[in-house]
C-alpha cells in the first residue's frame, strides 16, 4: 500500500517568508509525528499527534511554528518568518494506535528540504 | 527516564567484514528498541525491532541485532558488509509506561564501507 507521503519534496524560501509543509500518513494510522534533520545532526522530535490533538508539542522550537491535523489524517507544519536556522530536513512519520511497550514502529515519509535564504 | 547512545558516531569496515554499531540505552521500563537506516537523501527504513519476545532480532538485509538487559544494550551486527550498507544508522528505544507513544532517537552511526 501507499506509505506516508510529503510535499513539497524541495523548498527554497527567503528569510521573513512564511511557510507550510505537508505530510500525507499512512490510512489507519492515528499516530504522526513530525522530526527536523539539520545537517549532519541527528533527528529533532517536533510535534506529535493522537488523532487530530497534539499530546505533545514539547520540542516546536519557538511559536514561529505550528502544525495541525485535521480528519485525523493529512498534517501540516507551518513555520512564520522563516529564518535561515530553520533549514532543514522536516521528516513526518506515522505509525498505528499506540500500545504498552510501544510495539509499533513508525514508518517515515521522504522528508522536505526546507533552504531558507 | 529514556535516552539512547550510538557509541561511536562513524564506523568504516571493508567490504566482506563483520560490522557492529552499539547502541545503548536507559529505560526506567521495559522498552521497545529499533534499529533504522538511512541512505543519502531518503526517508528512514526500519532494520528491526525488539519488543519483549526473542532477545535475538533478525531484520532485513541480514542484519541482527541482541537485547542484552543486564548491558542495557541493543547491538546491531551483519556479518558480512556489502557496499550498499553505507548509509546512517539510527537506534531508538519507545518511551516509558504512560508516554510509550513518544520516541527517543541516537545521534546516529555513520557507517562507511571500503571496496
Amino acid at each position: 500500500g501507499a506509505g506516508v507521503s510529503q510535499s513539497p519534496s524541495n523548498k527554497v524560501t527567503e528569510k521573513g517568508k512564511d511557510v507550510e509543509l505537508r505530510c500525507d500518513p499512512i490510512s489507519g494510522h492515528t499516530a504522526l509525528y513530525w522530526y527536523r534533520q539539520s545537517l549532519g545532526q541527528g533527528l529533532e522530535f517536533l510535534i506529535y499527534f493522537q488523532g487530530n490533538s497534539a499530546p505533545d508539542k514539547s520540542g516546536l522550537p519557538s511559536d514561529r511554528f505550528s502544525a495541525e491535523r485535521t480528519g485525523g489524517s493529512v498534517s501540516t507544519l507551518t513555520i512564520q518568518r522563516t529564518q535561515q536556522e530553520d533549514s532543514a530536513v522536516y521528516l513526518c512519520a506515522s505509525r498505528l494506535p499506540g500500545l504498552a511497550g510501544g510495539l509499533h514502529e513508525q514508518y517515515f515519509g521522504p522528508g522536505t528540504r526546507l533552504t531558507v535564504t | 527516564a529514556q535516552s539512547v547512545t550510538q557509541l561511536d558516531s562513524h564506523v568504516s569496515v571493508s567490504e566482506g567484514t563483520p560490522v557492529l554499531l552499539r547502541c545503548n540505552y536507559s529505560s526506567s521500563y521495559s522498552p521497545s528498541l529499533f534499529w533504522y537506516v538511512q541512505h543519502p537523501n531518503k526517508g528512514l527504513q526500519l532494520l528491526l525491532k525488539y519488543t519483549s519476545a526473542a532477545t535475538l532480532v533478525k531484520g532485513i538485509n541480514g542484519f541482527e541485532a541482541e537485547f542484552k538487559k543486564s548491558e542495557t544494550s541493543f547491538h546491531l551486527t551483519k556479518p558480512s558488509a556489502h557496499m550498499s550498507d553505507a548509509a546512517e544508522y539510527f537506534c531508538v528505544v519507545s518511551g516509558a509506561l504512560y508516554n510509550f507513544n513518544k520516541f527517543y532517537f541516537g545521534s546516529g552511526t555513520k557507517l562507511n564501507v571500503k571496496p
